[in-house]
């Protein structure tokens, strides 16, 4: 079965840098996945698409400081510089056929 | 600009039914598969459901399956979600969105189901 599994929660200091995790289940270690960002009382917004040799295709207007890199069955957004408005949920996605899969969310504090 | 913007969203007794609707503007809606997604308050995001850009195959969720029918109308550039059988557990902010990526996203509409 296609799961992903993320942290519930992360923190870091404003300025600083994080990077979150997005663990594929057993057997679908190749497959790409994306990531979402979603501010409080927003919509989600795409961030970007990770591919499993770590080549990453961003949204428009996604800032430098996101970026996306992968080992294995782990896929990984790093943001650096952290600020206040990255404070977020942070949901992973992928497809396969006949389904699409979200992964639980991890919740972005900005210290 | 690239845009998704659903409506139809509101106040619906359980057993009952409502239909949703997202209109897209600013890319080519026919060439791209569809997404409905869902987020029930203070939940995580969930997908229901997928049409094809080419011949229109549908897939859902397990917990929509039967009662939740999705389309697109290409001419009209636009995307639906019949809703049937409604449950107090289908509350939520539905959302459309496209590409098996979801790279974009309209920005949601309420639906809750209450007596």
């Amino acid at each position: 079965q296609l799961v992903l599994t993320q942290s519930p929660s992360a923190s870091a200091s404003l300025g600083a840098s994080v990077k979150l995790t997005c663990t594929l289940s057993s057997g679908h270690s190749t497959y790409a996945i994306a990531w979402h960002q979603q501010q409080p009382e927003k919509g989600p917004r795409y961030l970007m698409k990770i591919n499993t040799d770590g080549s990453h295709s961003k949204g428009d207007g996604i800032p430098d400081r996101f970026s996306g890199s992968s080992s294995g069955a782990e896929r990984y957004l790093t943001i650096s510089s952290l600020q206040s408005e990255d404070e977020a949920d942070y949901y992973c996605q992928t497809w396969a056929p006949g389904t699409r899969v979200f992964g639980g969310g991890t919740k972005l504090t900005v210290l | 600009e690239v845009q998704l913007v659903e409506s139809g969203g509101g106040l619906v007794r359980p057993g009952g039914s409502l239909t949703l609707s997202c209109a897209a503007s600013g890319f080519t809606f026919s060439t791209y598969e569809m997404n409905w997604v869902r987020q029930a308050p203070g939940k995580g995001l969930e997908w229901i459901s997928h049409i094809s850009s080419s011949d229109g195959t549908t897939f859902y969720a397990d917990s929509v399956k039967g009662r939740f029918t999705i389309s697109r109308d290409n001419a009209k550039n636009s995307l639906s979600l019949q809703m049937n059988s409604l449950r107090g557990e289908d509350t939520a902010v539905y959302y459309c969105a496209n590409k098996a990526a979801f790279e974009i996203w309209g920005q949601g509409t309420m639906v809750t189901v209450s007596s």
